[in-house]
């Protein structure tokens, strides 16, 4: 069974940096690409960031391009977002989410499964 | 701001069938595959429909899918209390170079 979990969200202020993390397992990290996703208070559902299983590709939506960073550590089955100069916009619950697929820009794939996700406060 | 416009809230008695229709452009749904989710009250979400009209392990023929030019619909036939949620269209953004979700819409059971 595939099981996500995140951690790092918290209480930060306007400007400041925070790093989320995402530990996974029940399946083969390093043969998926992953995802962030947001939803803030009373909003809906927000795509974040994509990576790529080995990496090599990444994609932000305009609304976080330049202030926040994906990563992925495949040797440690975790998945990372770096955020920077925080704007309370971004304020809401970040989920780590696991995509169909190696790859995360084409069309086919969908996002699976999600964790509880983390909360980002601003 | 979001690409994908759906309705805010739909409703049915139980047992009746309800349809959610997403719009989008020629960019996104014109060109790739629609996903369905569901976000349950104090959960996760949920894939629901993918590629259009496929449903992942476990997930009851009573949710169908499909996709016509820009637009598509997600059904839920025999509708139950259990199915209230909100559920969101999405997919891939030529233009945006990215995943795009629909604004969502709230499903009351009543």
């Amino acid at each position: 069974e595939v099981h996500l979990v995140e951690s790092g969200g918290d209480l930060v202020q306007p400007g400041r940096s925070l790093r989320l993390s995402c530990v996974a397992s029940g399946f083969s990290f390093d043969d998926y690409a992953m995802h962030w996703v947001r939803q803030g208070p009373g909003k809906g559902l927000e795509w974040v960031s994509g990576i790529n299983w080995d990496s090599g590709s990444v994609g932000y939506a305009d609304s976080v391009k330049g202030r926040f960073t994906i990563s992925r550590d495949n040797a440690k089955n975790s998945l990372f977002l770096q955020l920077s100069d925080l704007r309370p916009e971004d304020t809401g619950l970040y989920f780590c989410v696991k995509d169909s697929g190696a790859y995360h820009y084409y069309s086919g794939r969908f996002l699976d499964s999600w964790g509880p996700g983390t909360l980002v406060t601003v | 701001q979001s690409v994908l416009t759906q309705p805010p809230s739909v409703s049915g008695a139980p047992g009746q069938r309800v349809i959610i229709s997403c719009s989008g452009r020629s960019s996104n749904i014109g060109t790739n595959t629609v996903n369905w989710y569901q976000h349950l009250p104090g959960a996760a979400p949920k894939a629901l429909i993918y590629s259009n009209d496929q449903r992942p392990s476990g997930v009851p023929d009573r949710f169908s899918g499909s996709k016509s030019g820009t637009s598509a619909s997600l059904a839920i036939s025999g509708l139950q209390s259990e199915d209230e949620a909100d559920y969101y269209c999405a997919g891939w953004d030529d233009s945006l170079n990215g995943d795009v979700f629909g604004t969502g819409t709230k499903v009351t059971v009543l």
